[in-house]
C-alpha cells in the first residue's frame, strides 16, 4: 500500500525568510512525486514533479528515497506563496496515474 | 478551454435520497478521476475510469456508490440512499491519454455534498 505523509497542518513563515513544507511517502516501487497547491478561492493545481527537476514559482523538491521524502523548499517565501500544499504519489504505472494524497499543509506567509 | 467542469458547486441531500455529481473533462481529455476529500482529510481516490469504461475503483465504497463515463456526456458520481458519512467534496480530474508518458492530472473546482 502507498501512503503519503505531511507532518505539519500549518505552517507560518516570515516573509523573505526560507520555506520548506515536508512530505514522506511509503511504497515499494518508485513512485512518482508531485506537489499540488491550492490558492484561496481556487483550484488544485499541480506546482511541480520530480521528473522534471525543474524550479517553480522559486519552489524546489528533491526526491530522497533513502529517506524517502520530497520536502518542497523554497529560499525566500513571498506573500503570494500562502496556500495550502498537497504531497501526491502515483506509481509509475503509466495507464493508471491514479494519485495518493497527503493531509495536506496550509502556508502562512507573515508580512 | 474552460477546464474541468463540475457541477453543482453544492448538492445538498437528505439522509436516503440519493445524489448525483457530474464531471464534464477538459477538452480533448479521455481519462477521468473522482476523489473524496472528508473534513480535515487529503483526497482519496476513488474510481478512474475511460470512456465507457471503469480502469479501476478499488477506492470506491462496496455499496450505493457507482460511476459512469458515458460515450457521450459528463462523468457522473452517483451515490444512493446518501448517509451523514457521505458529507465531502468530491473532486474531479483528468487527463489526455497517458501515451506512455505520464500526464499530469487537472483538477475542477469540486463538488461540496451536504447531507442533513
Amino acid at each position: 500500500a502507498q501512503r503519503v505523509t505531511q507532518p505539519e497542518k500549518l505552517l507560518s513563515v516570515f516573509k523573505g525568510a526560507p520555506v520548506e513544507l515536508k512530505c514522506n511517502y511509503s511504497y515499494s516501487g518508485s513512485p512518482e512525486l508531485f506537489w499540488y497547491v491550492q490558492y484561496s478561492r481556487q483550484r488544485l493545481q499541480l506546482l511541480l514533479r520530480h521528473i522534471s527537476r525543474e524550479s517553480i514559482k522559486g519552489f524546489t523538491a528533491d526526491l530522497n528515497k533513502g529517506e524517502t521524502s520530497f520536502h518542497l523548499k523554497k529560499p525566500f517565501a513571498q506573500e503570494e506563496d500562502s496556500a495550502m500544499y498537497y504531497c501526491a504519489l502515483s506509481p509509475a504505472n503509466f495507464g493508471n496515474e491514479k494519485l495518493t494524497f497527503g493531509t495536506g499543509t496550509r502556508l502562512t506567509i507573515i508580512p | 478551454n474552460a477546464g474541468v467542469m463540475q457541477n453543482p458547486r453544492h448538492l445538498v441531500r437528505r439522509r436516503g435520497q440519493e445524489a448525483r455529481l457530474r464531471c464534464s473533462p477538459m477538452k480533448g481529455h479521455s481519462h477521468v478521476y473522482w476523489y473524496r476529500q472528508l473534513p480535515e482529510e487529503g483526497l482519496k481516490f476513488m474510481v478512474y475510469l475511460q470512456k465507457e469504461n471503469i480502469i479501476d475503483e478499488s477506492g470506491m465504497p462496496k455499496e450505493r456508490f457507482s460511476a459512469e463515463f458515458p460515450k457521450e456526456g459528463p462523468s457522473i458520481l452517483r451515490i444512493q440512499q446518501v448517509v451523514r458519512g457521505d458529507s465531502a467534496a468530491y473532486f474531479c480530474a483528468s487527463s489526455p491519454q497517458g501515451g506512455g508518458v505520464y500526464q499530469p492530472q487537472h483538477f475542477g473546482d469540486g463538488t461540496r455534498l451536504s447531507i442533513l
